[in-house]
């Protein structure tokens, strides 16, 4: 069965400081990755995906994330944190090539301190 | 193009009563997933649907849990007898019907409910 790990329960940044939230994943093949982000009371939204082709993808809000296949890692990045980047931070996974429900991690949460 | 709308946002219940759950999808979009949140972890997958299909049930509770999306009007997702370990987010989420655009799930604000 496919899992997601994501180390960090919580994690604290000052603003401006660059960030990488981890996620490692298990699966027989590549399925397609996601990263949501939710806030307080409130519902997830995509910041980007990875279905194919270039391993580095571009996300709304400033963030990145990379796919390393040898890793099973799809790691999110930002350069330059800022405040309202507190939330908490889920990883996703689903099977490729066909519609299907999504594996979460457990989420990271975000702590931004000025 | 209005999101996904859930509602109510806000659901409280005693013991014993019946839970429904209400999620209209994203306009042009004929896939609907709910997924559960209990307090302090992630989303755990409970049910796909299609119009008047169930696809995938494998997450959800042999008991008192039901779901349904009709021809006609929002999914539904309801929970009979609840007990205070139903207490939890549920989160309703859609998918287009073609292209890649089919893996990708729009969520909605979610629904809290609260048994006392």
């Amino acid at each position: 069965a496919q899992s997601v790990t994501q180390p960090d329960i919580h994690i604290t940044v000052s603003e401006g400081a660059s960030l990488e939230l981890r996620c490692n994943y298990s699966y027989g093949a590549t399925p397609y990755l996601f990263w949501y982000v939710q806030s307080p009371g409130q519902g997830l939204q995509l910041l980007l995906k990875y279905f194919s082709g270039d391993t580095l993808v571009q996300g709304i809000k400033g963030f990145e994330a990379e796919f390393k296949r040898s890793q099973s890692s799809f790691n999110l990045r930002k350069p330059s944190v800022h405040w309202s980047d507190a939330a908490e931070y889920f990883c996703a996974v689903a099977p490729t090539g066909t519609a299907s429900k999504l594996t979460f991690g457990t989420g990271t949460r975000l702590q931004v301190t000025l | 193009n209005a999101g996904v709308m859930q509602n109510p946002r806000h659901l409280v219940r005693r013991r014993g009563q019946e839970a429904r759950l209400r999620c209209s999808p994203m306009k042009g979009h004929s896939h609907v997933y709910w997924y559960r949140q209990l307090p302090e972890e992630g989303l755990k997958f409970m049910v796909y649907l299609q119009k008047e299909n169930i696809i995938d049930e494998s997450g959800m509770p042999k008991e008192r849990f039901s779901a349904e999306f009709p021809k006609e009007g929002p999914s539904i997702l309801r929970i009979q007898q609840v007990v205070r370990g139903d207490s939890a987010a549920y989160f309703c989420a859609s998918s287009p019907t073609v292209g890649q655009g089919l893996y990708e799930q729009y969520f909605g604000p979610g629904t809290r409910l609260t048994v006392t």
